[in-house]
């Protein structure tokens, strides 16, 4: 069976400081990796996506994620953070056999401190 | 593009009375997926179905909990009759069918309180 953990549940980061969000996940066969932004009173919202190719993707908003296989991590980065990236972020994982279905961590609260 | 539409955006009613979401998918998308986020248990899917045929209803909670779609343009998630627990954000998500895995697109959802 397909599982996510985002082993924080919250993330503290001066603003202009790197930040990393971090996901690992467990599939059969060839994992597909999703990274998604929820603010406040809103859906989440599409960041980026690791299907194959480049283990580095880079996504909207100047977000970048690291596919690692044999770690089987897929962490969420970003050089320089803002105030405004504060917000929840999701992790999500699906495969070759599990259909058009996504499994979704339980989010890490990210905080950027001024 | 106008993205997911929800309605309403909020709903508080009373315990035992019943209660229906509606969700406008993106025009073109053969996937449409229901959501349900709480506190203690975050996300959660619901019910998802392809080009309007349920394909996997097990996350529905209960028999009081039942989800349609009627046309490639419309679905409702119904809950009758509403309990407390029930009180939630319900997101609806949709996404297209041509190449495996694309990103689902989300509502803004509707936030439900059971009195």
């Amino acid at each position: 069976a397909q599982s996510v953990a985002q082993p924080e549940d919250q993330v503290n980061v001066a603003e202009g400081n790197p930040l990393t969000v971090k996901c690992t996940y467990s599939v059969s066969g060839n994992p597909y990796l999703f990274w998604y932004v929820q603010y406040p009173n809103r859906g989440l919202q599409f960041l980026l996506k690791y299907i194959t190719g480049d283990n580095l993707v880079k996504g909207s908003y100047g977000f970048e994620a690291e596919f690692n296989k044999s770690q089987t991590s897929f962490h969420l980065k970003k050089p320089s953070a803002l105030v405004s990236d504060s917000a929840l972020y999701f992790c999500a994982v699906s495969a070759d056999n599990y259909g058009q279905n996504f499994v979704f961590g339980p989010g890490t609260r990210l905080s950027v401190l001024p | 593009d106008a993205g997911v539409i929800q309605s309403p955006r909020h709903e508080v009613t009373e315990m035992g009375q019943e209660v229906t979401l509606r969700c406008k998918p993106i025009s073109g998308h053969d996937y449409l997926f229901w959501y349900r986020q709480t506190m203690m248990r975050g996300l959660e899917l619901l019910i998802y179905f392809n080009n309007n045929v349920p394909i996997d209803d097990s996350g529905m909670p209960e028999d009081r909990f039942s989800a349609k779609m009627p046309n490639a343009s419309f679905s409702t998630l119904k809950i009758q009759p509403s309990e407390p627990r029930d009180s939630a954000v319900y997101f609806c998500a949709s996404s297209p069918g041509q190449g495996r895995n694309q990103p689902q697109h989300f509502g803004d959802g509707t936030r439900l309180s059971i009195l």
